[in-house]
């Protein structure tokens, strides 16, 4: 099956500081990747659609300049959070899907805490 | 602004009972609907998919659609005490893989043994 991988599982970092989370597609190629957020005991919420070799679009109330995305090939999309603050700490998932198929398949998720 | 609304729950269900989670949403121009499931602290599974008015049946899971109601369920037979997680309905606008989902807050289901 499709199979989506991230990384780091999770993170701990300062506030102030930059932290990047990597989402590759390991058995297919992907155009188009997502990436989500999930606050506890909430439920996913869409924040950008990264689309490879070209700019990532946003949904709206999300800070581009923040939270920056990198698609540099068909299997790897990178969502870097810029000048993090304790607000930012959350579950952040990517997913993608197969060119064959229009069902989404998910990360195992990146849990960033900031202190 | 899409909507996707589900009961959170929890909904208790004794084992080896049918599970029926439901689902409404708000954009009449949604394509295909999607059911994950999620267990604390991990990321959402996929279970099922449907695009088209009827049932689809996928072993122990039927998914149902009904465009005109804007209504999508999921039945669970026989259910398992490892069934128990929160259902993630989802949304999403098109057919193709462009755009992202739009998921609703989750109905909590219970297997109890």
């Amino acid at each position: 099956g499709a199979v989506v991988s991230q990384h780091p599982s999770w993170v701990i970092c300062k506030s102030g500081t930059s932290v990047k989370i990597e989402c590759r597609s390991l058995d297919f190629q992907a155009t188009t990747m997502f990436w989500y957020r999930q606050f506890p005991k909430q439920s996913l919420m869409l924040m950008a659609t990264s689309n490879e070799g070209s700019k990532a679009t946003y949904e709206q109330g999300v800070e581009k300049d923040k939270f920056l995305i990198n698609h540099a090939s068909l299997t790897l999309s990178t969502l870097t959070v810029t000048s993090a603050h304790p607000e930012d700490s959350s579950f952040y998932i990517c997913s993608a899907d197969p060119v064959t198929s229009y069902e989404q398949y998910f990360g195992p998720g990146t849990r960033l805490t900031v202190t | 602004q899409k909507e996707v609304e589900q009961n959170s729950g929890p909904l208790s269900v004794p084992e080896g009972a049918i599970a029926s989670l439901n689902c409404t949403y708000s954009d009449r121009g949604s394509q295909s609907f999607f059911w994950y499931r999620q267990y604390s602290g991990k990321s959402p599974e996929l279970i099922m998919s449907i695009y088209s008015n009827g049932d689809k049946e996928d072993g122990r899971f039927t998914a149902q659609l009904n465009k005109a109601s804007q209504y999508v369920s999921l039945l669970i037979r026989d259910s398992q005490p490892s069934d128990s997680a929160t259902y993630l309905c989802a949304v999403k606008d098109s057919g193709g893989g462009a755009d992202g989902l739009t998921f609703g807050k989750g109905t909590h289901l219970i297997i109890q043994p």
